[in-house]
């Protein structure tokens, strides 16, 4: 079975900063994807970034990007230039690469950017 | 932009009550799932329906849960008697056959 772990329940950060948020991973999977989602205080889930395990490059949006060490089992998220806006829940997720398969999440990390 | 909508935003039920929550997933997706996110906590899979029929469905999603896709575009997740502990956030997604799943912005339940 498939477990992601986020080992920061709860960060802060000045607005402006760079942040950094840890996820691990544990699959026997060797194709499967890896999502940061968003939760604002609204609850509505947004997707950040995605990353696909086959790829090597990591992925970026924006002020979004990513460090995927496939072996470690590693997919931390970077968030450049943090804003208010950016204050939130962040959702670590994986999913097999699979038609229709279920999306598993970590436990989150709740991010406060601090004016 | 097309995008997943839930209603309603906010039921509100007594414990042993029959609620359906409903969703109107994107026009052209395949793929279907109920998530539940009880306050504070991650968010947790329930289901998924693919072809008018169940794929996969977790251990919490027991006989007091059905799904149902009665008309080709609402896609309805059923309590049958609920529990204080149903009381949760409850995220339907749909998807075509990519991999990213779109959420609709949730129903929260609250059971009294």
């Amino acid at each position: 079975a498939q477990t992601v772990t986020q080992s920061q329940p709860e960060m802060s950060v000045q607005e402006a900063e760079t942040v950094t948020l840890s996820c691990t991973y544990d699959t026997s999977e060797n194709n499967y994807y890896l999502f940061w989602y968003k939760q604002p205080p609204s609850r509505q889930m947004i997707l950040v970034i995605r990353q696909e395990a086959y790829k090597q490059q990591n992925a970026t949006e924006n002020r979004f990007s990513v460090n995927f060490q496939k072996a470690a089992k590693s997919f931390s998220l970077k968030i450049s230039d943090s804003q208010l806006g950016d204050t939130a829940m962040y959702f670590c997720a994986f999913m097999k690469l699979s038609r229709d398969d279920k999306i598993i999440f970590g436990k989150g990390t709740r991010l406060h950017i601090l004016p | 932009e097309p995008e997943v909508t839930q209603t309603p935003s906010h039921q509100v039920t007594q414990m042993g009550q029959e609620v359906i929550l409903r969703c109107v997933p994107i026009s052209n997706h395949l793929y279907f799932y109920w998530y539940r996110q009880i306050l504070g906590q991650k968010v947790e899979f329930l289901v998924s329906f693919y072809n008018n029929e169940i794929s996969e469905k977790s251990e919490i999603f027991d006989d007091q849960f059905s799904v149902e896709r009665p008309d080709g575009s609402n896609f309805t997740l059923k309590i049958r008697s609920t529990k204080l502990e149903d009381s949760a956030m409850y995220f339907c997604a749909s998807k075509s056959g990519g991999n990213e799943q779109f959420f609709g912005p949730g129903t929260r339940l609250t059971v009294l």
